[in-house]
């Protein structure tokens, strides 16, 4: 089946510093891609969509110079969380879109946890 | 816009009983429809999914859903709650033509007793 990673899988960084996050389609190619946020015990909140080889949309609220978003294969996109704070800390979760055909379905990955201290 | 509204954001059922999570949507357009599980500290597993055809929708594990256009609902069940269905549950929806950007509703923890 379609399987999505991400990694790493829990990150812990200092105020202020840069992380990256990294999401792959390993055995598909995926022209679009979806970043997620999510809360303790909330639901996933649509950051932004990843489209291989042009710009992200962002959703309402979310700064794109703060999450930046890289889509630059059919199987990598990446989120760099840039000057982190503890308000940034969750876990972020991407989703692969899988498109052939008819078909068409989201693979999620694993999700990364990110604690900002 | 769509939007999903999952009614009861714990429920708590016996081991052997029956599992019902509500799920009411709103679309403009003739939705897809998803249910999702989440384990702790975990990405999201599709369950079952509605697109078009058979409104009766059979999933893994043993849930089903029903999609009832009139009641703009799509609840999913389980005949008999088992130990390892403890989790949280998510409902979603989209609009194919939007590349299959998905809404999710709140969410509804699981918890099953023994």
């Amino acid at each position: 089946g379609a399987v999505v990673s991400q990694h790493p899988s829990w990150v812990i960084c200092k105020s202020g510093t840069s992380v990256k996050i990294e999401c792959r389609s390993l055995d598909f190619q995926a022209t679009t891609m979806f970043w997620y946020r999510q809360f303790p015990k909330q639901s996933l909140m649509l950051m932004a969509t990843s489209n291989e080889g042009s710009k992200a949309t962002y959703e309402q609220g979310v700064e794109k110079d703060k999450f930046l978003i890289n889509h630059a294969s059919l199987t990598l996109s990446t989120l760099t969380v840039t000057s982190a704070h503890p308000e940034d800390s969750s876990f972020y979760i991407c989703s692969a879109n899988l498109l052939a055909g008819l078909y068409n379905e989201q693979f999620f990955g694993p999700g990364t946890r990110l604690t900002v201290l | 816009a769509q939007s999903v509204t999952q009614l009861g954001s714990h429920v708590s059922v016996s081991e052997g009983a029956l599992v019902l999570l509500r799920c009411n949507y709103s679309s403009s357009v003739p939705p897809y429809l998803f249910w999702y599980v989440q384990y702790p500290n975990q990405g999201l597993q599709l369950l079952l999914k509605y697109t078009t055809g058979a409104t009766l929708v059979k999933g893994i594990n043993g849930f089903e859903a029903e999609f009832k256009k009139s009641e703009t609902s799509f609840h999913l069940t389980k005949p008999s709650a088992h130990m390892s269905d403890a989790a949280e549950y998510f409902c979603a929806v989209s609009d194919w033509g939007a590349g299959n950007m998905l809404t999710f509703g709140g969410g509804t923890r699981l918890m099953v007793k023994p």
